[in-house]
């Protein structure tokens, strides 16, 4: 079964840093495009990254600089290193397998809550 | 990169049809045949229901329908059902950016 599992969300106090997992099964993070996306509570859907099968990732204006991401083909899982936080990274942080073409897969999602 | 333009809601009654549209440019929506629709229901992940204009992924109902005329896509879903009712949201393939972009939303009420 295709699946993707985010974890690693959690309360956060203003400039500190978290790592979100999102763990692959059913097809190869090496192989495929795979996409963080965020939703602000009561919001929209707002694309945070997208890595292709070379490794390579593209950002978000709004966090180029402040998030890295980083894979483990061993696992067969993305991670998202989020640094500098800021109240408005508040949201749900879901993966999803694709890219600018669409995502035909998406994780449940893990939250991410930005104390000030 | 503004946002992609999506009613913020629309409604219709059990059994008819509503359409949802989704306006872009022609760096985005006008310009590709990339543009994908999710159903999400509160609390819960979206879903891809259309995506490269007009295709359905296996298992998506075929009450639902898209289409694109210029930089305007559109969601169709025909004999609504109240397992319907959800936040509907369209993304699309840009040329001005290596990422994507999506609609705001729109919330359908069935009655």
């Amino acid at each position: 079964e295709v699946q993707l599992v985010e974890s690693g969300g959690g309360l956060i106090q203003r400039g500190g840093s978290l790592r979100l997992s999102c763990a692959v099964s059913g097809f190869s993070v090496r192989n495929n495009y795979i996409s963080w996306v965020r939703q602000a509570p009561g919001k929209g859907l707002e694309w945070v990254s997208v890595t292709d099968s070379d490794g390579t990732t593209y950002y978000a204006d709004s966090v180029r600089g402040r998030f890295t991401v980083s894979r483990d083909n061993s696992k067969n899982t993305l991670y998202l290193q989020m640094n500098s936080l800021r109240a408005e990274d508040t949201g749900v942080y879901h993966c999803g397998r694709g890219g600018a073409y669409g995502l035909d897969v998406w994780g449940q999602g893990t939250t991410v809550t930005v104390s000030s | 990169q503004s946002a992609l333009t999506q009613p913020a809601s629309v409604s219709g009654s059990l059994g008819q049809s509503i359409t949802i549209s989704c306006t872009g440019t022609s760096s985005d929506v006008g310009g590709h045949n990339y543009v994908s629709w999710y159903q999400q229901h509160p609390g819960r992940a979206p879903k891809l229901m259309i995506y490269d204009v007009t295709n359905r992924p296996s298992g998506v109902s075929n009450r639902f329908s898209g289409s694109k005329s210029g930089n305007t896509a559109s969601l169709t879903i025909s004999g609504l059902q109240a397992e319907d009712e959800a936040d509907y949201y369209c993304s699309s393939y840009t040329s001005s950016s290596t990422l994507g972009i999506f609609g705001g939303g729109t919330e359908l009420t069935v009655l």
